[in-house]
């Protein structure tokens, strides 16, 4: 079946260590996005690739990587810098870039540092 | 910044009764789609619906229609003969301007589906 996977759905590290969550899809989309969402707020967001080798920050990119070398992929990595990295993580995918595509979610990977 | 608003934090329904989800928005864009999203306790986020900003018609699928004022720039969601797996929280998307055509998401609006 065709989808997006996010592993692991937990991830637990401790502050100062950088860590990258992973996100894939088969539905043969180009563009994939990265969401960050806190407890009771909406999605914010921090990347988005509209191609392979290229990507565009979001609102909320600081402290923050992405790479975009394959079609299917597009880790995340979260880096020391960012000030307050626990939150739930959401990757989505849309076939083509821009608001007019639908865009399909994976199940989210949930990441507490301490 | 270009906002999108869901002024209700939290509503509640009857099951089999019908409810409708508030979402305001400014763009100065003319063609564009909006969209409600779903995201049930699995917080896997789900489509609900999609209007066509061109489109007069509103849009309906199934138990699920939209009640788009293009001139007001409301979106709301209505959510008719309420069922037990509609609980979950709901967000509006929108493309605000100059965004780079990405979509921007509200704050949500818990829906809780009294038995």
């Amino acid at each position: 079946d065709g989808g997006i996977t996010q592993s692991p759905k937990y991830l637990f590290r401790k502050e100062g260590q950088n860590v990258t969550l992973s996100c894939e899809q088969n539905l043969n989309h180009d563009a994939m996005y990265w969401y960050r969402q806190d407890p009771g707020q909406g999605l914010r967001l921090i990347y988005y690739s509209q191609i392979v080798n290229d990507f565009q920050k979001g609102d909320i990119a600081e402290g923050y990587s992405v790479s975009r070398e394959k079609k299917e992929s597009f880790p995340l990595t979260v880096t020391s810098a960012q000030k307050n990295p626990t939150a739930f993580y959401l990757c989505a995918s849309s076939i083509g870039a821009g608001s007019l595509y639908e865009q399909y979610f994976g199940p989210g990977t949930r990441l507490t540092v301490t | 910044a270009q906002t999108v608003t869901q002024s209700q934090p939290e509503m509640s329904v009857q099951e089999a009764e019908t409810v409708t989800l508030s979402c305001t928005y400014d763009t100065s864009e003319s063609d564009y789609y909006l969209f409600w999203y779903k995201q049930p306790p699995s917080r896997q986020m789900i489509l609900v619906i999609r209007q066509e900003a061109y489109k007069q018609q509103n849009a309906t699928e199934n138990r699920f229609s939209v009640n788009f004022q293009k001139a007001a720039k409301s979106f709301s969601l209505k959510i008719s003969d309420s069922q037990l797996g509609d609980a979950a929280m709901y967000f509006c998307a929108y493309p605000p301007d100059n965004a780079g055509n990405m979509l921007t998401f509200g704050g949500g609006t818990r829906l809780m589906v009294k038995p």
